[in-house]
């Protein structure tokens, strides 16, 4: 059974451009989350989708910062015009459900992000 | 609200020895908690959760954890530390409630070194 993929796993990038940062969550998962991860810093929560509800986007950190889930599976996350500060480890995730209890998240490997 | 406070930023064992991780958190809704082991360049693990049944928790490769609610803490534990158990460990924390976002709130982290 895979896991959550993601790519890629490195990605560097320059100042001012824009990337895209991809996620195949566990077949079958409803909720997928996006996090990022800053040098000597916890995770933080960036956005969550949860089946074709519209996502949570309370934590991203401007409007640079977007991204969309198709067909209830692949998510993208996209940064446009890239700054030195969005340099981080951005990972993804996956559950079941949002429901109740019980519910844990499978996370991906990551992907780098050096903004130069 | 609900936040997370992993106590040690570091912490060193010799092999064989016990292991405490420290972790105290505040919620505003019952929690769901967790610890993740994050090794180098790997992605997430989930070890343990706790989800409003047992307050002893028994997780993978020997850890555990016990929820106390009257001391706001989550501390994990292993009687035995194992070159392998090198890696940085995270306390995280979820509401039960529904409706809510489940977006998991991360602690700082706890790097724990494991001496020959």
């Amino acid at each position: 059974g895979a896991g959550v993929s993601q790519s890629p796993s490195n990605k560097v990038t320059e100042k001012g451009k824009d990337v895209e940062l991809r996620c195949d969550p566990i077949s079958g998962h409803t909720a997928l989350y996006w996090y990022r991860q800053s040098l000597g810093q916890g995770l933080e929560f960036l956005i969550y989708f949860q089946g074709n509800s519209a996502p949570d986007k309370s934590g991203l950190p401007s409007d640079r910062f977007s991204a969309e889930r198709t067909g209830g599976s692949v998510s993208t996350l996209t940064i446009q015009r890239t700054q030195q500060e969005d340099s981080a480890v951005y990972l993804c995730a996956s559950s079941r459900t949002s429901g109740f209890l019980g519910y844990e998240q499978y996370f991906g490997p990551g992907t780098r992000l050096t903004v130069t | 609200a609900q936040s997370v406070t992993q106590l040690d930023s570091h912490v060193s064992v010799s092999e064989g020895t016990p292991v405490l991780l420290r972790c105290n958190y505040s919620s505003s809704y019952s929690p769901s908690l967790f610890w993740y082991v994050q090794h180098p360049n790997k992605g997430l693990q989930l070890l343990l959760k706790y989800t409003s049944a047992a307050t002893l928790v028994k997780g993978i490769n020997g850890f555990e954890a016990e929820f106390k609610k009257s001391e706001t803490s989550f501390h994990l534990t292993k009687p035995s530390a194992h070159m392998s158990d090198a890696a940085e460990y995270f306390c995280v924390v979820s509401p039960i409630s529904s409706g809510s976002a489940r977006q998991l709130t991360f602690g700082s982290g706890t790097q724990l070194t494991v001496l020959p």
